[in-house]
C-alpha cells in the first residue's frame, strides 16, 4: 500500500525567504508524484507533477520539486516566498501500475508567510 | 474549457437524513473520483468511477455510495447522516485511463450535519 508523509503540519517563513516543504512516500512500484495547493474554501490546484524523465520538476508560481528515489522523497521548494503563497500544500502519490485512478495524500502542510 | 463543477457548494443537513452531491467533470474526462476532507483525517479517497463502473472504493461504510452516468457526470449519496460526516467533499476528474496525468478538482461541497 502506498503512503505519503509530510513533515510539519505548519511551516512559517518570512516573505522573501526560502520555502521548503517536505514529502516522503512509500510505494511498491514506481510512483507518480504530485503537489497540490489549496486556498481556503477552495478545491485543489496542481502545482507540479513527476511521472518519468527529469527528476527536477518545475511548476507554477515559481515552485519546483526534486524526485529522489534513493531517499523516497519529493520535497517542494521556492526560492523566495510571497504573501500569496500562504495556503495549504498537499503531496500525493499514485501507483504507476494502478488499475484505477486513486490519489493517496499526505496530511498537508499549512504555509504561513510573515511580512 | 469549463472546470469541474460541484453542486451545491454548501449543505446543512440533520442527523439521519440523506444527501446527494453532484459532480460534472471536464468535458472528455471519463474518470471521476471522490474524496472526503476533514481536519482530523485529511483527504481520504471515497471511490472512483470510469465509464459508469466503480473501479475502486475506499474504506468507508456502505452508507456512502455513488454512481456515474453515461455523460460522465457523477453523484454521491450519503444515507443516515452522522455528525462525523461533516466535511468538504471534493470531486476530481481526469482524462481517459491515464495514471500519469493530474486530477482536476472541483471547489467542493461543504456538508454540515447538525
Amino acid at each position: 500500500a502506498q503512503s505519503v508523509t509530510q513533515l510539519g503540519s505548519h511551516v512559517s517563513v518570512s516573505e522573501g525567504a526560502l520555502v521548503l516543504l517536505r514529502c516522503n512516500y512509500s510505494s511498491s512500484v514506481p510512483p507518480y508524484l504530485f503537489w497540490y495547493v489549496q486556498y481556503p474554501n477552495q478545491g485543489l490546484q496542481l502545482l507540479l507533477k513527476y511521472t518519468t524523465g527529469a527528476t527536477l520538476v518545475k511548476g507554477i508560481n515559481g515552485f519546483e520539486a526534486e524526485f529522489k528515489k534513493s531517499e523516497t522523497s519529493f520535497h517542494l521548494t521556492k526560492p523566495s516566498a510571497h504573501m500569496s503563497d500562504a495556503a495549504e500544500y498537499f503531496c500525493a502519490v499514485i501507483d504507476s501500475g494502478a488499475g484505477s485512478y486513486q490519489l493517496t495524500f499526505g496530511k498537508g502542510t499549512k504555509l504561513s508567510v510573515i511580512p | 474549457k469549463a472546470g469541474v463543477t460541484q453542486t451545491p457548494r454548501y449543505l446543512i443537513k440533520t442527523r439521519g437524513q440523506q444527501v446527494t452531491l453532484s459532480c460534472s467533470p471536464i468535458s472528455g474526462h471519463r474518470s471521476v473520483s471522490w474524496y472526503q476532507q476533514t481536519p482530523g483525517q485529511g483527504l481520504q479517497f471515497l471511490f472512483e468511477y470510469f465509464s459508469e463502473t466503480q473501479r475502486n472504493k475506499g474504506n468507508f461504510p456502505g452508507r456512502f455510495s455513488g454512481r456515474q452516468f453515461s455523460n460522465s457526470r457523477s453523484e454521491m449519496n450519503v444515507s443516515t447522516l452522522e455528525l462525523g460526516d461533516s466535511a468538504l467533499y471534493l470531486c476530481a476528474s481526469s482524462p481517459p485511463d491515464r495514471a500519469d496525468t493530474e486530477a482536476f478538482f472541483g471547489q467542493g461541497t461543504r456538508l454540515t450535519v447538525v
